[in-house]
């Protein structure tokens, strides 16, 4: 079983929709959870980070864990075209091990 | 230059060539990364070096040499590779102890 498991999509959605991403993961260690974004052509950036289950809002991004369930998801209101891109779930058993555990990303295409 | 930057962006290679990728800092961190990210699979992190000290290797084949000369360097050396190591070659950097990490643009290599 693979430690994280991420549908790589694609993903099309209408300009203003809510998109919905999520990643299952099978190891309980983890502890920390990332979303990272990477455009076409682009190296990853880092778009949300928690730690603890629940919801973290950050504008338009919502992170979501339930460690019970061993699920995160990542949710964008209002989806803009530049939202368009590849977003990988990141998953880290202890902070700052350098060894982080990604998903294949997700493809996702906001249609004007 | 702002960043973590690479060079080259592409390169093209045949399997008997020695080449070098090249991935610099300029944020003051003292943790760098070398991954690799092939299409449909999630990124695989192939060298970690910390305080400019090799502290992870995971299991990459030797015909890839990393180097860190400095804490805002880092190298990786190419040579007798085989076609399936076509990739995106992302370099990354972060503070030790820091689950945060930043990526360059990568290196799109072809391995012919």
């Amino acid at each position: 079983q693979k430690e994280v498991e991420q549908d790589p999509g694609p993903l099309s959605v209408p300009e203003g929709a809510i998109v919905s991403l999520n990643c299952t993961y099978s190891n309980s260690a983890f502890q920390y959870f990332m979303w990272y974004r990477q455009y076409s052509r682009k190296g990853p950036e880092l778009l949300m980070y928690t730690y603890s289950s629940g919801n973290k809002e950050d504008g338009r991004f919502t992170a979501q864990v339930d460690k019970s369930s061993k699920y995160i998801s990542l949710f964008i209101r209002d989806s803009q075209p530049s939202d368009s891109a590849t977003y990988l779930c990141a998953l880290s058993a202890e902070v700052g091990n350098n060894r982080l555990a990604f998903g294949k990303g997700n493809q996702v295409v906001v249609i004007p | 230059e702002t960043g973590v930057t690479q060079t080259p962006r592409h390169l093209v290679m045949g399997m008997t060539n020695k080449k070098s990728l090249k991935c610099e800092q300029h944020l003051g961190h003292n943790a760098m990364y070398w991954y690799k990210q092939s299409a449909k699979k999630p990124l695989e992190l192939m060298f970690v070096y910390s305080l400019e000290e090799r502290v992870e290797n995971n299991s990459v084949p030797s015909r890839f040499s990393p180097e860190c000369p400095n804490s805002s360097h880092l190298f990786l050396h190419l040579h007798t590779l085989q076609p399936e190591d076509s990739a995106l070659y992302l370099c990354a950097s972060s503070q030790r102890g820091s689950d945060e990490q930043y990526f360059g643009p990568g290196t799109r290599l072809t391995v012919t």
